[in-house]
C-alpha cells in the first residue's frame, strides 16, 4: 500500500521556469491538500480539494495553481517560479467519512529556485 | 483566523518524561492533532483530541482543554529515536475543508 506518493522528490529551477508537482494517493480519499514548509514557519496550506473536479485556495495560494481531474491525483503548478517559492512541498489526503482520521502525508518535494 | 503557539526547542534526557505544550486561538474548534516529524521526512500522525481530557497511546499521551485553548503532548520513557519535531495542528469548524492549521513545531533533542 503506497499511501501518498509525490513526484519529483527534488528539483532545482531557474527563476521564471514553470513546473508541476504530482501527488497521487491510493486510499480513495476525497480530500487532498498541498502545503509548503519553511524553516520556523510550520506547514502552510496552499490549495486544497474536497473532491474530484473541485479546488479551493488556502492560506498562501499566490503564484500557484492546482487541478484535480482524477480523484487520486492532485497537481500543483508553478507558472513562473520565484526564489520565494523555494521550500519543501507536502501533499496530504484524508477521508471524508471519518473525522478522527488524520491527514496522511507524502514524503515531500524539495524545490529550490535559483 | 487561527493562532497556534508552541515552544521552538526542548531538550530532555533519555528515559525521562517531557511535556510539549500547545496553545491555540480559533474561531471554531473541531479537533487537535499532534504529528511527529523526523528531519527530512514527512509528518506522521501521533494523536487526536476533540473532547477535553487525556488520550493515551503507549508512551505518548495528549491532553486537551478547550476552555483554555490548551493542549500538551506527553512523552514517557524517552528514547533517542524520539528526537524529532512535534507539530500541533488545529482543525476548524468548517468541516467541508477539513484542513489543518499547524504550529511552527517544537524540536525535541533527546540526550543520552
Amino acid at each position: 500500500n503506497a499511501g501518498v506518493t509525490q513526484t519529483p522528490k527534488f528539483r532545482v529551477l531557474k527563476t521564471g521556469q514553470s513546473m508541476t508537482l504530482l501527488c497521487a494517493q491510493d486510499m480513495n480519499h476525497e480530500y487532498m491538500y498541498w502545503y509548503r514548509q519553511d524553516p520556523g514557519m510550520g506547514l502552510r496550506l496552499i490549495h486544497y480539494s474536497v473532491g474530484e473536479g473541485t479546488t479551493a485556495k488556502g492560506e498562501v495560494p499566490d503564484g500557484y495553481n492546482v487541478s484535480r481531474l482524477k480523484k487520486q491525483n492532485f497537481l500543483l503548478g508553478l507558472e513562473s517560479a520565484a526564489p520565494s517559492q523555494t521550500s519543501v512541498y507536502f501533499c496530504a489526503s484524508s477521508s471524508q467519512e471519518q473525522t478522527r482520521q488524520p491527514q496522511h502525508f507524502g514524503d515531500g518535494t524539495r524545490l529550490s529556485i535559483l | 483566523g487561527q493562532n497556534i503557539d508552541q515552544p521552538t526547542e526542548m531538550t530532555a534526557t533519555e528515559g525521562a518524561i517531557v511535556q510539549i505544550n500547545c496553545t491555540y486561538q480559533t474561531s471554531g474548534f473541531n479537533g487537535l492533532f499532534w504529528y511527529q516529524q523526523h528531519a527530512g521526512e514527512a509528518p506522521t500522525f501521533l494523536s487526536y483530541n476533540v473532547l477535553d481530557g487525556l488520550e493515551e497511546k503507549g508512551r505518548f499521551s495528549s491532553f486537551l482543554s478547550r476552555s483554555k485553548g490548551y493542549s500538551y503532548l506527553l512523552l514517557k520513557e524517552l528514547q533517542m529515536k524520539d528526537s524529532a519535531s512535534y507539530l500541533c495542528a488545529v482543525r476548524d469548524w468548517d468541516t467541508g475543508r477539513r484542513a489543518l492549521t499547524f504550529g511552527s513545531g517544537t524540536r525535541l533533542q533527546v540526550q543520552p
